[in-house]
């Protein structure tokens, strides 16, 4: 199975903030990777596919890149309600596995 | 509005077995590949088994392969998970999770865009 290494496991920001996540692939999985957002007690929410496709309603502020082994998400200025944790999924090939999670926490 | 709304799971002792489903509305649900991802009590998530929009393909992470089967019923708009010889490793909140999955420039991609609210799975003697 492809193993997703998700960095950090956590970080600490500000509102306004410019927040950056990475996901590594243990192989090349072209451009197969989401993004997905989950706040305490809910389902998660899908924020990109296809490495940087943003999905329908999420703000632009939400953008991701990387192709290959390595990807990015990145908040331009991280508003209150983007407190939550973030995964990245590779959907190249089955087991779809998951990075580890990111907890964004308020500093 | 799409719903997904899951429900059998519960507290069962190790070595036991349950189904889950999955009720969902506000969709063609023949049309769409539906999962199962789950969760422990404050880990991430992992994906668990997938199914076809016909049922003619199904695929699982090796943790639960000849020990959990998905299945679905169209007529019925269900997905089941059925679970046996169940661990404690496998206490988790288990979400339905529907496929809009699409395909462009030569590749196809997965999107989990709505998932249910999930049902925990407690396996404790």
């Amino acid at each position: 199975a492809i193993q997703m290494t998700q960095s950090p496991s956590s970080l600490s920001a500000s509102v306004g903030d410019r927040v950056t996540i990475t996901c590594r692939a243990s192989q090349g999985i072209r451009n197969d990777l989401g993004w997905y957002q989950q706040k305490p007690g809910k389902a998660p929410k899908v924020l990109i596919s296809a490495a940087s496709t943003l999905q329908s309603g999420v703000p632009s502020r939400f953008s991701g890149s990387g192709s290959g082994t390595e990807f990015t998400l990145t908040i331009s200025s991280l508003q209150p309600e983007d407190f939550a944790s973030y995964y990245c999924l590779q959907d190249y090939n089955y087991p779809l596995t998951f990075g580890g999670g990111t907890k964004v926490e308020v500093k | 509005e799409v719903q997904l709304v899951e429900s059998g799971g519960g507290l069962v002792q190790p070595g036991g077995s349950l189904r889950l489903s999955c009720a969902a509305s506000g969709f063609t649900f023949s049309s769409y590949y539906m999962n199962w991802v789950r969760q422990a009590p404050g880990k991430g998530l992992e994906w668990v088994a997938y199914i076809k929009q016909d049922g003619s393909e199904k695929n699982y992470v090796d943790s639960v392969k000849g020990r959990f089967t998905i299945s679905r019923d169209n007529a019925k708009n269900s997905l089941y998970l059925q679970v046996n010889s169940l661990r404690a490793e496998d206490t988790a909140v288990y979400y339905c999770v529907r496929d809009v999955g699409y395909c462009s420039g030569g590749n196809c991609y997965t999107v989990l865009d709505y998932w249910g609210q999930g049902t925990l799975v407690t396996v404790s003697s």
